[in-house]
């Protein structure tokens, strides 16, 4: 059972553009989660994190938000750029204090220049 | 500041060969470690973590085993490959609720 979802495999945006990448889970006891960026052939690289007592968190270009309700969350990326192009990957946690991630299986951004 | 360490960058190895891929995180003490595995296409599924030495936990059940015989040191392991061991490993430690990933490692067994 995937408990974290990515609906969308791959996503094209026009270089300039927002992209919005979506992530739905089915856990309500998950109260953090993270963003990933990856290469093909390199680690992730962590993009931006949000705890469920917020719905949204900004860093620059990116921006979580986090609808508990829905048990859904999107990471907007304001304004796209070709180097921005990479399979992004969102990741849920509950409370263990193992810090034990669950991945979806990634949404494959192209920014288009 | 904390950085990880992976090794082999890539490696093949044949059916029924051994594996051992090692993991070192510096900079930080008493991590949580992790190795996880993405198929090809697949997302990233975790296969064991530590949270102490001498303490694994196994995620799924499968022919890899992990060991962690020092505070910083986590490694994978294998006594007979099979085919469908093929993927890219990755070891990741966590920190304040956030996991960092090593380069990862593409294995290939033919």
């Amino acid at each position: 059972d995937q408990q974290v979802k990515q609906n969308s495999p791959s996503l094209s945006v026009q270089e300039g553009r927002i992209s919005i990448l979506n992530c739905d889970y089915t856990n309500s006891m998950f109260d953090y989660f993270l963003w990933y960026k990856k290469y093909p052939a390199e680690g992730p690289t962590f993009l931006i994190s949000i705890s469920s007592i917020k719905d949204k968190n900004e860093d620059g270009r990116f921006t979580v938000f986090l609808n508990k309700s829905a048990k859904h969350l999107s990471l907007h990326i304001v304004p796209s750029q070709p180097g921005d192009s990479a399979v992004y990957f969102c990741a849920a946690s509950g409370h263990s204090g193992t810090y034990k991630y669950i991945f979806g299986t990634g949404t494959r951004l192209k920014v288009l220049a | 500041s904390q950085t990880i360490h992976q090794w082999p960058a890539t490696l093949v190895q044949p059916v029924g060969s051994p594996l051992s891929l090692e993991c070192t995180v510096e900079g930080t003490s008493n991590p949580n470690l992790y190795w996880y595995r993405q198929a090809a296409g697949r997302g990233l599924q975790l296969l064991f973590y530590s949270v102490g030495i001498g303490q694994i936990s196994s995620e799924v059940p499968q022919n890899l085993s992990a060991s962690r015989p020092q505070d910083r040191q986590f490694i994978l392991s294998s006594k007979k490959l099979l085919l469908s061991d093929s993927g890219f490993y990755l070891c990741a430690w966590s920190g304040k609720n956030i996991q960092y990933f090593g380069a990862g490692t593409r294995l290939s067994v033919l």
